[in-house]
C-alpha cells in the first residue's frame, strides 16, 4: 500500500538550533517527492519538488533532500519565521497527478 | 488576481442549506483538484480534473459535487452536509502532461457545518 509516514508530528526548536525533519515513503514507481509549507488557515505553500535519490534542493534556511526510502528537511538556523506545519507529499507512477500527503509536522521556532 | 483563488474564505451553513464554493486558477493549467483537510490528518483527495474531465471521485459522498465548467474554474456543490464535513477544503492545480507536477493550492474555504 502506498503510504506516507512525517515524524516527528511536532517539534520545538530554539532560534538557531538546526535540526532535520523526516519524510518516508512506501510507494511503488517514486515520480516526484514535495515539500510544503502550511500556515494556520490557509492553503499549502509549495517549497521544492526531488525527483530522484541523491539530488539535493536549497532555499534560504531550508534544504531537501530524498533517498530510496526517504526525504529530510533540513532547517539551518531556524528564526520564529519558519514555524509553520511542513508538509510531505509523493507522486507515484500514475495515470494522472496524484499525491499521497504525510500528516505533516508542526515547527515551532521559539526566540 | 494571481495563483489560486478561492472563495468564500468562510462559510458557516446549516445541516439543510445548499451553497457553493468556488475555485479560479490564474496559472493556465490544465488540471484541477479538491482536497479536505481535517485537523491532524493528511490532505485527503476529492477529485481530480483533468482537460474538463473528472478522472477521480475518491469515494466522496453524494452531497458532495463538483463541477468544472472550464480550464480555470472549478466549483464544489455542497446540500444537506453533516457536521462530521466541517473542515478546510483548498482547491490546487498543476499543469498535466508536463515534466513538473507541482500542485498549487488556493488559501482554502473553512467550512463549518451547524
Amino acid at each position: 500500500e502506498d503510504q506516507v509516514t512525517q515524524s516527528p508530528e511536532a517539534l520545538r526548536l530554539q532560534e538557531g538550533e538546526s535540526s532535520s525533519l523526516n519524510c518516508s515513503y512506501t510507494v511503488s514507481g517514486l515520480r516526484g517527492l514535495f515539500w510544503y509549507r502550511q500556515d494556520p488557515g490557509k492553503g499549502p505553500e509549495f517549497l521544492f519538488t526531488l525527483y530522484s535519490a541523491g539530488e539535493e534542493k536549497e532555499k534560504e534556511r531550508l534544504k531537501a533532500t530524498l533517498t530510496k526510502k526517504e526525504s529530510f528537511l533540513h532547517i539551518t538556523a531556524p528564526k520564529p519565521e519558519d514555524s509553520a506545519t511542513y508538509l510531505c507529499a509523493v507522486r507515484f507512477s500514475g495515470g494522472y497527478n496524484k499525491l499521497i500527503f504525510g500528516a505533516g509536522t508542526r515547527l515551532a521556532v521559539h526566540p | 488576481e494571481t495563483g489560486v483563488t478561492q472563495t468564500p474564505r468562510h462559510l458557516v451553513m446549516g445541516m439543510t442549506n445548499k451553497k457553493s464554493l468556488k475555485c479560479e486558477q490564474h496559472l493556465g493549467h490544465n488540471a484541477m483538484y479538491w482536497y479536505k483537510q481535517s485537523a491532524k490528518k493528511p490532505l485527503e483527495l476529492m477529485f481530480v480534473y483533468s482537460l474538463e474531465e473528472r478522472v477521480e471521485n475518491n469515494s466522496v459522498p453524494s452531497r458532495f459535487s463538483p463541477e468544472c465548467p472550464n480550464s480555470s474554474h472549478l466549483f464544489l456543490h455542497l446540500h444537506t452536509l453533516q457536521p462530521e464535513d466541517s473542515a478546510l477544503y483548498l482547491c490546487a492545480s498543476s499543469q498535466d502532461n508536463s515534466k513538473r507536477f507541482e500542485q498549487f493550492f488556493g488559501p482554502g474555504t473553512r467550512l463549518t457545518v451547524l
